[in-house]
């Protein structure tokens, strides 16, 4: 399955601010996507990114907030904007399996604390 | 809404005792079900997945899941568990062939030795 490297594995950011998240998967993926994990919570999806085209979000997420860069098959990112310290989360990416593996690695996430 | 159910938030066992751990989904058509366990500081990994055929799956680390159509459900089971599957288990979904995957709340498993 492909493995997923994630940048920052964590930080701690000033309200107001941004942050982008970095996500490169070392084999060529057509779809990647992005979680959000709240405290004491289950991972909810945020958006599909595909190359070449602009981000689907998922209800309850926009892209003024969450602005996602999908240059290449193996490489997205994600920006938390304008950051609020309810957007203290796990940030996770992932792929959906290949080779005949229908399941979705992970990465190993971003542990955004905003104060 | 489509949505998966875990019961149990948290469940703690002593090392050799049995484990069920409870998925339920809300959805008449087509699903493609996953466990996923989170141990201690490291990131998500598959336990087990079902897409068809056989419904009793057997996936890594002695656990096993068996799909049951008529209830929805995917209950993750272990005959005997052992410290080292302290973890969180997370239960997902993915329904008519969609790649959104939808995650239940997730059961923080404690086994004492």
């Amino acid at each position: 399955s492909a493995v997923i490297s994630q940048k920052p594995s964590r930080d701690i950011c000033q309200r107001g601010t941004s942050l982008t998240i970095q996500c490169q998967v070392d084999s060529q993926v057509t779809m990647m996507f992005w979680y959000r994990q709240q405290p004491g919570q289950s991972l909810t999806l945020i958006a599909t990114a595909n190359q070449g085209s602009e981000a689907t979000y998922e209800s309850g997420f926009v892209i003024d907030k969450f602005p996602i860069s999908r240059p290449n098959l193996t490489f997205s990112t994600l920006t938390v904007s304008n950051m609020s310290p309810e957007d203290s989360s796990i940030y996770l990416c992932s792929v959906e399996g290949t080779g005949g593996n229908y399941g979705y690695t992970f990465g190993s996430g971003t542990r955004l604390t905003v104060v | 809404a489509q949505s998966v159910s875990q019961h149990n938030h948290h469940v703690i066992l002593s090392e050799a005792a049995s484990l069920e751990l409870g998925c339920n989904y809300s959805y008449g058509g087509t699903v493609n079900l996953f466990w996923y366990v989170q141990y201690p500081g490291q990131h998500l990994q598959l336990l087990l997945k079902y897409f068809s055929g056989d419904p009793l799956v057997k996936g890594i680390k002695g656990f096993e899941a068996e799909f049951i159509k008529s209830k929805f459900s995917f209950n993750l089971r272990k005959p005997s568990v052992q410290w080292s599957d302290t973890a969180e288990y997370f239960c997902a979904v993915n329904m008519d062939s969609s790649y959104k995957l939808i995650f239940g709340s997730g059961t923080r498993l404690l086994v004492r030795p």
